[in-house]
């Protein structure tokens, strides 16, 4: 089984609708991240978790929300898609207490997300 | 100008040939460096991690710093063709807002059997 799962795999949907897009994580790692990954544009940050009291945005938050249930589970949310929001999502994990804080990133396998 | 900054390719090698794949950054205080490689349609998978200057070498793979130039590079020996993907970049800074991983938008390696 993936260390990092992330739910949907694919998912097409309609202007307007609401989206929640799921990550678990059994590596029991800390923090956790959410990116999108657009051709030509490589990933970018759209928001981090480094504990489940601790969320931040990332440089392109607008249009998009968090919710941190547990440390294993960080969910993206979609409150009103829009077309340009199509885009193959990664969640990734990182453990804070090796590496004296430069821990790598780990990925899920990616959410490709249509909005039609 | 980018903060993470590498060439699209594609990169084309011919088999066995060493693949050298370049990097520069912006920020002077970037304090770790990884190489991740993704295959079309796949998650990025973590290579190389480099955090002093110089090299550091992993079988087939060679990741070299240079701070001062702001420069990191990754050398692949030996290319294969199952090493043709996509080679990401990605630099962390330890500044607070900085606290996670900022990625170049990837080159593609092609490698010519």
């Amino acid at each position: 089984d993936a260390d990092v799962t992330q739910t949907p795999r694919n998912r097409i949907t309609k202007t307007g609708k609401r989206i929640m897009l799921e990550c678990s994580q059994t590596k029991g790692h800390d923090r956790m991240y959410w990116y999108r990954q657009d051709p030509g544009l490589g990933l970018r940050l759209i928001y981090y978790s480094f504990d489940v009291k601790d969320i931040n945005k990332g440089e392109i938050s607008d249009g998009y929300s968090v919710s941190r249930q547990a440390q294993a589970k960080f969910s993206l949310s979609l409150e009103s898609a829009i077309p340009n929001q199509t885009a193959l999502y990664f969640c990734a994990t990182s453990d804070s207490s090796t590496g004296g804080g430069n821990q790598p990133q780990h990925f899920g396998d990616g959410t490709r997300l249509s909005i039609l | 100008q980018k903060e993470v900054e590498q060439n699209s390719g594609p990169l084309s090698v011919p088999e066995g040939a060493i693949a050298s794949l370049n990097c520069t950054y912006s920020d002077r205080v970037s304090q770790s460096f990884f190489w991740y490689r993704q295959y079309s349609g796949k998650s990025p998978e973590l290579i190389m991690s480099i955090y002093s200057n110089g090299d550091k070498e992993d079988g087939r793979f060679t990741a070299q710093l240079n701070k001062a130039s702001q420069y990191v590079s990754l050398l692949i020996r030996d290319s294969q063709p199952s090493d043709s993907a996509t080679y990401l970049c990605a630099v962390k800074n330890k500044d607070t807002g900085r606290r996670a991983l900022t990625f170049g938008s990837g080159t593609r390696l092609q490698v010519q059997p």
